[in-house]
């Protein structure tokens, strides 16, 4: 079973710019959910779809990210325009449901380093 | 929210057994006991969890104690590719928003030879 696939995996911007971060995730799974991981930390949930609706974006900076999931399968995270901060291993995670026992595999994640 | 408090690092040596503990004395009853692994450069990878009882798979071990304040992952003969940081993490259920991981800082497990 293939898993979760992420684009790409490393990706150095300077700060003002645009950026953009692909997920794949895991055939049949229903839930999708985007994670920041700053260096020292553990990752910090930032949005969950849940087939192509939003569940949970309350810790979205929604000033400077986006994220979408149009058709229920891949998603995209947008961050416009990138901050100094926003330096950090971008994961994305899938699981079947929303079910309490309901798995959550992770990608490999994209690192972003913003100069 | 429940939290975890983990050591923030530990070492073990190759062979024997891992044994990581995890105090989560907030837990509510609806509340399960995740791990994961994380190893460098790679994303979190699922190991076990639970709710009362103990786990075993064929990764590892979740004992979690009788009045499920605190737990403790057994790895029973680590090997240097068990060195990782690990995250005990309380899964919370919330009936509008799913059912969601918050990560701690976890316990850096090296595994020495």
């Amino acid at each position: 079973e293939a898993g979760v696939a992420q684009s790409p995996r490393y990706k150095i911007i300077e700060k003002r710019q645009s950026v953009a971060f692909w997920c794949n995730p895991i055939s049949g799974h229903a839930t999708l959910y985007w994670y920041q991981q700053i260096l020292g930390q553990g990752p910090k949930l930032l949005i969950q779809f849940q087939n192509n609706g939003v569940v949970d974006d309350s810790q979205l900076p929604k000033d400077r990210f986006s994220a979408e999931r149009l058709k229920g399968v891949d998603s995209t995270l947008k961050i416009q325009p990138a901050k100094l901060e926003d330096s950090a291993v971008y994961l994305c995670a899938s699981s079947l449901g929303v079910s309490i026992t309901d798995t959550q595999y992770f990608g490999p994640g994209t690192r972003l380093t913003v100069l | 929210d429940a939290k975890t408090t983990q050591p923030p690092s530990m070492d073990c040596a190759e062979g024997r057994a891992a044994n990581l503990p995890c105090n989560h004395s907030t837990i509510s009853g609806n509340e399960y006991v995740y791990w994961y692994r994380q190893i460098h450069s790679q994303g979190p990878q699922y190991i076990i969890h639970g709710l009362k009882n103990n786990e075993t798979n064929e990764m590892a071990s979740l004992i979690i104690t009788e009045d499920r304040k605190s737990s403790t992952l057994i790895l029973p003969h680590a090997t240097l590719r068990d060195t990782a940081v690990y995250y005990c993490i309380v899964r919370v259920a919330r009936w509008n928003t799913g059912n969601q991981f918050y990560f701690g800082t976890g316990t850096s497990l090296t595994v020495i030879p």
